[in-house]
């Protein structure tokens, strides 16, 4: 596609409900990227997948996120047994080639509220 | 590790005032450094870059310099507009290809 989409816009789940978040990068880019964007942090780095390498899982916060990344193209975030303190915006991005120093395309998020 | 800092908004300004929202950084290796802007409900959108010392980045008359010796990268317009008002965030990438990201600065453009 033309640029980095994300589903659904928004999302108002129960806590305790597992969520699924879907990413779908610039068509060609090998690197894609999630973060979250909340009032008290910021923009925090999540995961980060490059081709087929494993990815990197440093900056999730707890073993209730997960992400997976099917083909090389599309990936889900998954947060299991949600909590109030997941509520945030979710932001996946996109770059050519996952090189230091590249520029990433971000998609419009993924807006989550935790009741 | 890397660092990104920059001044807290809200930044409140007339429309065609003159802006500067600073930025510093710290970071272990040779970054590259962008701006990028969130218009309200919206995602990031990316409004400049600079990849070495000394190169200036430019779009839509914002401009940010590449200063190694002060370990900036202030962003800079001339006459702002009321569609200017938005969030914008300081990055930086280095070797390690994730982006680090300041607190982001809020600009409130007035008529």
């Amino acid at each position: 596609g033309a640029g980095v989409s994300q589903s659904p816009s928004n999302k108002v789940t129960e806590k305790g409900k597992d969520v699924e978040l879907r990413c779908d990068p610039i068509s060609g880019h090998t690197a894609l990227y999630w973060y979250r964007q909340s009032l008290g942090q910021g923009l925090e780095f999540l995961i980060y997948f490059q081709g087929n390498s494993a990815p990197d899982k440093s900056g999730l916060p707890s073993d209730r996120f997960s992400a997976e990344r099917t083909g090389g193209s599309v990936s889900t975030l998954t947060i299991q047994r949600t909590q109030q303190e997941d509520s945030a915006v979710y932001l996946c991005a996109s770059s050519s080639s996952g090189q230091g120093r590249e520029t990433q395309y971000f998609g419009p998020g993924t807006r989550l509220l935790v009741l | 590790g890397d660092s990104v800092t920059q001044m807290e908004g809200p930044v409140t300004l007339s429309e065609e005032a003159f802006l500067t929202i600073n930025c510093t950084y710290t970071a272990t290796g040779y970054p590259s450094l962008f701006w990028y802007v969130q218009y309200p409900g919206e995602g990031l959108q990316l409004l400049l870059k600079a990849t070495k010392a000394d190169d200036k980045g430019s779009n839509k008359g914002f401009e940010a310099t590449y200063r190694k010796e002060t370990t900036s990268f202030h962003l800079e317009k001339g006459s702002v507009q009321v569609s200017d008002s938005a969030v914008y965030f300081c990055a930086l990438s280095d070797t390690y290809s994730t982006l680090t990201f300041g607190k982001g600065t809020m600009l409130l453009v007035s008529p």
